[in-house]
């Protein structure tokens, strides 16, 4: 199981931050990885990046700048941070178990339930 | 960029193909995995790999590519099909996803 938390209300130019808690499961498992996705209201799915047990990280390009994913093997948890937040950032937020990237690329098998992010003033 | 139908219309019992296209998916081994998700719950993997069934996943899902074409196909659809469908690939370092097709069953 996959539980994210974290505030669900931000004001613009905040920092959201999230965190993913793994049970039933390592994150420290060398044959997943552990990923965070969004879904905009009435919209589709968009990788904000992945992250392996050693922190090696993965982003999709336009949110580089402002993404840090990392975690904490002791807690079994993982985490994202989104800076500078707009209302483009008000999504629902889903940390994800990934199979290994290479060669085949990524699915996701287990998913949280979510987590909706609002953005407002 | 992987490109799906908005809408797809069965009637139940009858088989639902949803496609899923882009250039990515013609080249080497990049393989797409597809997600069922239901209003107001979170997305389930459905296919992987192209072809390939999670466990618990009904025999009536299967995935099938052509091209530069991925196909999820149901057989003999159900009512409780009804749901969006994502297409998923890996490109150049970067996940991609469709932009959803939602199946009516009615």
């Amino acid at each position: 199981h996959l539980h994210e938390s974290g505030p669900g209300l931000l004001k613009p130019s905040e920092t959201l931050s999230l965190t993913c808690t793994v049970s039933g499961g390592y994150i420290s498992d060398k044959d997943h990885y552990w990923a965070w996705i969004r879904q905009s209201p009435g919209k589709g799915l968009e990788w904000i990046g992945t992250i392996y047990f050693s922190g090696t990280t993965y982003y999709n390009l336009p949110l580089t700048s402002r993404v840090t994913i990392s975690l904490d093997t002791s807690k079994n948890e993982f985490f994202l941070t989104v800076t500078s937040v707009t209302a483009a950032d008000m999504a629902i937020y889903y940390c994800a178990r990934s199979s290994i990237l290479y060669p085949l690329g990524p699915h996701f098998d287990f998913w949280g339930q979510g987590a909706r992010v609002t953005v407002s003033s | 960029d992987l490109t799906q139908p908005p809408s797809v219309s069965v009637s139940p019992g009858q088989t639902a193909n949803i496609s899923c296209s882009g250039d990515i998916l013609g080249v080497g081994h990049k393989y797409a995995a597809w997600y069922q998700q239901r209003p107001g719950h979170s997305p389930v993997l459905v296919i992987y790999q192209h072809h390939k069934r999670p466990s618990g996943i009904p025999e009536r899902f299967s995935g099938s590519t052509s091209g530069n074409t991925a196909t999820l196909t149901i057989t003999g659809t159900q009512v409780m099909d009804e749901a969006d469908y994502f297409c998923q690939a890996w490109d150049r370092g970067t996940v991609i996803f469709g932009g959803g097709t939602s199946l009516t069953v009615l």
